[in-house]
């Protein structure tokens, strides 16, 4: 059964720098394939993938957030952390990660984080 | 970066009826060396995160409702459902995972008429 599950703060101040952790069983992410990825929805809008990591600690990014995002991983916690500096109001969103299942698209999602960006 | 592009923005369908959802994108996503077409469905209700439908294009997750089906290849693809339930009301997204950046659509509301 796999299940993950977000962790992080739930307010954060403009300029700040956001962390938040993926925490996540039933899979390992040092299996063949196997990634895990971050993807966020601002209230009433769309889904937005932001960035990717693979068993093998490639990693991925949006270009437009590129420069502002930093996903790691820690295989023997089992957790994945984005960090996402100077954080903006326009960020303010539903942040989810996702089981990459090997070659194909994520199938398992945790339930997502609402982070609010205000001063 | 590869543009997912649905239509329409929403839809309503009587109950028992027939729904169908397009999704066109920017350039190919069909692999020629496998021959798939790296375009994935979710559904999501409010409160709750995307559910998988379809990958590849036209091949439904397990345990999802046969009435649920993918078709399309190359740039347009469509999710069709083929009796609506009540339970299918939600908001439903195309995905393509050819490259990255992944993209996604913008998404279809479908409500009951």
């Amino acid at each position: 059964q796999i299940t993950l599950k977000e962790s992080g703060p739930t307010l954060v101040k403009p300029t700040q720098t956001l962390t938040l952790t993926c925490t996540f069983s039933g899979f390992s992410l040092s299996t063949s394939g196997v990634a895990v990825g971050w993807i966020r929805q601002p209230p009433g809008k769309a889904l937005e993938w932001l960035a990717l990591i693979y068993w093998d600690d490639d990693k991925r990014y949006s270009p437009s957030l590129k420069s502002r995002l930093t996903i790691t991983k820690d295989t023997s916690k089992n957790q994945v952390v984005l960090t996402m500096t100077n954080m903006d109001p326009v960020d303010t969103a539903t942040y989810f990660c996702a089981h990459r299942r090997g070659g194909q698209s994520f199938d398992y999602w945790g339930r997502g984080t609402l982070v609010t960006v205000s001063s | 970066d590869i543009v997912m592009t649905q239509s329409p923005d929403s839809l309503a369908v009587s109950l028992g009826e027939r729904a169908t959802i397009n999704c066109k994108s920017s350039q190919s996503v069909l692999l020629t060396s496998n021959n798939k077409n790296y375009v994935v469905w979710y559904q999501q209700k409010p409160g709750q995160p995307p559910k998988l439908l379809i990958y590849w294009a036209s091949t439904r997750e397990s345990g999802v409702p046969d009435r649920f089906n993918g078709s399309g290849s190359g740039t347009d693809f469509t999710l069709t459902i083929s009796s609506l339930q009540a339970e299918d009301v939600a908001v439903y997204y195309c995905q393509q995972y050819f490259n990255t950046p992944y993209t996604f659509g913008q998404g279809t509301k479908l409500e009951v008429k």
